[in-house]
């Protein structure tokens, strides 16, 4: 595709499901990152994907978060027992080469609106 | 690790004047500084980066300089319309945070309002 695309756009769930949310990255593009946007807040790095390296879960807020990524494309993001606080945009980006020399810009999805009721 | 601060939080011009954002980063490591706009419901898409080689980087009437001596950068936009409304994010990026891949660390936004 053009972009990345992710999905779904919108997710309502209620407090203590699971839920996952998808990323299809731009093809071609080996780095790929979730990040978790608060209401009127910036983004919040959670966990970045290079190649078959291992992932930097660094930013990942809790062990319910998790994420894979499957034949170095898709990625899914997995939220095991939602809680309130869990409500925000995730957005996905890929960029086609990590940092260093080439600080290639990462390009972004529209994200998928969390909603924990 | 990297800290990325960014001010105002709110700026609303007229269409036609000029609008200028600023942030200023921690780590003096830092190498890749990338502009984003984010429009309602959207998710943000780059419109100018630098990097620490240079000074400052013009396309059109976006520029964005950078002083490596005092660890700030800043964006400006001149002719200000009103399509240019939306929220803008500054970021950072350093080889020292985040592993070898350098993260982008990013400011919390500025919602810049272009009045008609």
């Amino acid at each position: 595709g053009a972009g990345v695309s992710q999905s779904p756009s919108n997710k309502v769930t209620e407090k203590g499901k699971d839920v996952e949310l998808r990323c299809d990255p731009i093809s071609g593009h080996t780095a790929l990152y979730w990040y978790r946007q608060s209401l009127g807040q910036g983004l919040e790095f959670l966990i970045y994907f290079q190649g078959n390296s291992a992932p930097d879960k660094s930013g990942l807020p809790s062990d319910r978060f998790s994420a894979e990524r499957t034949g170095g494309s898709v990625s899914t993001l997995t939220i095991q027992r939602t809680q309130q606080e869990d409500s925000a945009v995730y957005l996905c980006a890929s960029s086609p080469v990590m940092g260093g020399a080439s600080n290639q810009p990462q390009h972004f999805g529209d994200g998928t609106r969390l909603s924990i009721l | 690790g990297e800290n990325v601060e960014q001010h105002p939080s709110t700026l609303s011009v007229q269409e036609g004047d000029s609008a200028v954002i600023k942030c200023t980063y921690s780590d003096s490591a830092s190498n890749y500084f990338p502009w984003y706009k984010q429009e309602l419901g959207k998710g943000p898409q780059l419109i100018i980066d630098i990097r620490s080689n240079v000074g400052e980087k013009k396309d059109q009437r976006i520029a964005v300089t950078l002083n490596k001596t005092a660890k700030h950068f800043s964006l400006h936009i001149t002719e200000t319309q009103p399509e240019d409304s939306a929220v803008y994010f500054c970021a950072a990026r350093s080889v020292n945070y985040g592993g070898s891949q350098g993260n982008l660390i990013f400011g919390k936004g500025t919602k810049l309002s272009v009045k008609p």
